[in-house]
């Protein structure tokens, strides 16, 4: 089955600077990959997704890259605020967008220094 | 309502009791997702929900758990002969399936003593 593998699991910056974070997955026929944002004693939030058709898609402050062929994408947060802190997870879907069961990362723990 | 409601919120229950979370998802959203959590993990698949029927029940880890939508819309988790091992966040998430994202709800956090 899908391995995803997430670094780092820690990660803290200044605030203002910028945020990457990096996973790899195993299932070349994976073709959905969103990114979700969990706050402490609440579900994760979905906060960007690409799909395998789409190398880079940016929303505001966030982007996301995918590398096909190295089975690599990686969540870009600019000018990061206190109000980014929290764990992110990134995910996979060999079903393509979301229609079957993800495949997550163990999560990386932003924090954001002010 | 506005977003996907899970109940209850805590349950605390002894090894061996029976125990049922219920997940009420987005109106109108047909699929319908559940996932576990452990603590320092990400989410892990169980079951989904396509209508009423389970159309990947491969996350299950063993029998004794067992979900249920029977009219489509809300569903139940139903944990038999609970263990320890069980404690977990149990999270449910509805959508609408096809090329869409989902959305989560806050977790029902069940602790075995």
């Amino acid at each position: 089955g899908e391995n995803v593998e997430q670094h780092p699991s820690t990660l803290s910056v200044q605030e203002g600077d910028s945020a990457v974070i990096k996973c790899t997955y195993s299932d070349s026929a994976s073709n959905y990959f969103p990114w979700y944002k969990q706050e402490l004693g609440k579900g994760p939030q979905l906060i960007i997704d690409i799909r395998s058709n789409v190398g880079e898609k940016k929303d505001q402050r966030i982007a996301v890259t995918l590398n096909k062929t190295a089975k690599h994408f990686s969540l870009h947060i600019t000018e990061t605020q206190p109000e980014d802190s929290a764990v992110y997870f990134c995910a996979s879907d060999p079903a393509g967008g979301g229609a079957d069961g993800l495949t997550f990362g163990k999560g990386t723990h932003l924090i954001i220094q002010p | 309502g506005a977003g996907v409601s899970q109940t209850p919120s805590n349950k605390v229950t002894e090894k061996g009791k029976y125990v049922e979370l219920r997940c009420d998802p987005i109106s109108g959203h047909t699929a319908l997702y559940w996932y576990r959590q452990s603590l320092g993990q990400g989410p892990e698949f169980l079951i989904y929900f396509q209508g009423t029927g389970a159309a990947d029940d491969s996350g299950l880890p063993n029998d004794r758990f067992f979900a249920v939508r029977p009219e489509g819309s809300v569903s139940t988790l139903k944990i038999q002969r609970t263990e320890r091992g069980d404690s977990a966040v149990y999270l449910c998430a509805s959508g609408r399936g096809g090329n869409y994202g989902y959305t989560f709800g806050s977790g029902t956090r069940l602790t075995v003593v």
